[in-house]
């Protein structure tokens, strides 16, 4: 079955950019019948949905991140990144990848195990 | 933007209890809602989608209703195993919000 995983640093100082990719196993980024999501929660925090990507390279972001957030698509990799400049300590969380299954209720189904990230110099 | 109002927060009920969860949105989101489980240290899993529907393999005792405005989220008979944090979750624009979420204990 389709699997999300998360990788990159743990450790980002701030002012610097925050990057992470999420890789797709057992199925196809390119199927036109799921957007992909990056979502973020701080430590004893709720979830906040950062942006997606369709397999076109469309995407939608959170306003409130939008003019840091660059999420962007490899099919050849089958991998969909995030980047997130100018991070501070408000920054730091658990940061999940997840699939958006347009057919569903645009609900995220599959969701990575998520990767924690500490904004610290 | 649309706005998520989950309540209560935290609430603490018996096994076998009846639990029931409110979200209220800002604006009228159809069925536009989905809502999802969340175990400590553990990627969210989703349990209802567009407000009534149960995802594949998750046990009846979970159910969704609710459209409009005002949504509820139920588990019939608690179980020691639904211990875990709730949040709804609404898909109605281009930007997709999350309630607060309701953190649930055994009494």
């Amino acid at each position: 079955q389709v699997q999300l995983q998360e990788s990159g640093p743990g450790l980002v100082k701030p002012s610097q950019t925050l990057s992470l990719t999420c890789t797709v196993s057992g199925g196809s980024i390119s199927s036109g019948s799921y957007y992909w999501s990056w979502i973020r929660q701080p430590a004893g925090k709720g979830l906040e949905w950062i942006g997606r990507i369709y397999t076109s390279g469309s995407t939608n972001y959170n306003p409130s991140l939008k003019s840091r957030v660059t999420i962007s698509v490899d099919t050849s990799k089958n991998q969909f990144s995030l980047k997130l400049s100018s991070v501070t300590a408000a920054d730091t969380a658990v940061y999940y990848c997840a699939r958006e299954w347009l057919a569903m209720g645009h609900a995220f189904d599959i969701w990575g195990q998520g990767t924690m990230v500490t904004v610290s110099s | 933007d649309i706005q998520m109002t989950q309540s209560p927060s935290s609430l603490s009920a018996s096994v076998g209890d009846r639990v029931t969860i409110t979200c209220q949105a800002s604006q009228d989101i159809s069925n536009y809602l989905n809502w999802y489980q969340q175990k400590p240290g553990k990627a969210p899993k989703l349990l209802i989608y567009d407000a009534s529907n149960l995802e594949t393999g998750v046990p009846s005792r979970f159910s969704g209703s609710g459209s409009g405005t005002d949504f509820t989220f139920t588990i019939s008979s608690l179980q020691p195993e639904d211990i875990a944090t709730y949040y709804c979750q609404q898909y109605d624009n281009l930007l997709r919000t999350f309630g607060q979420g309701t953190k649930v204990e055994i009494k």
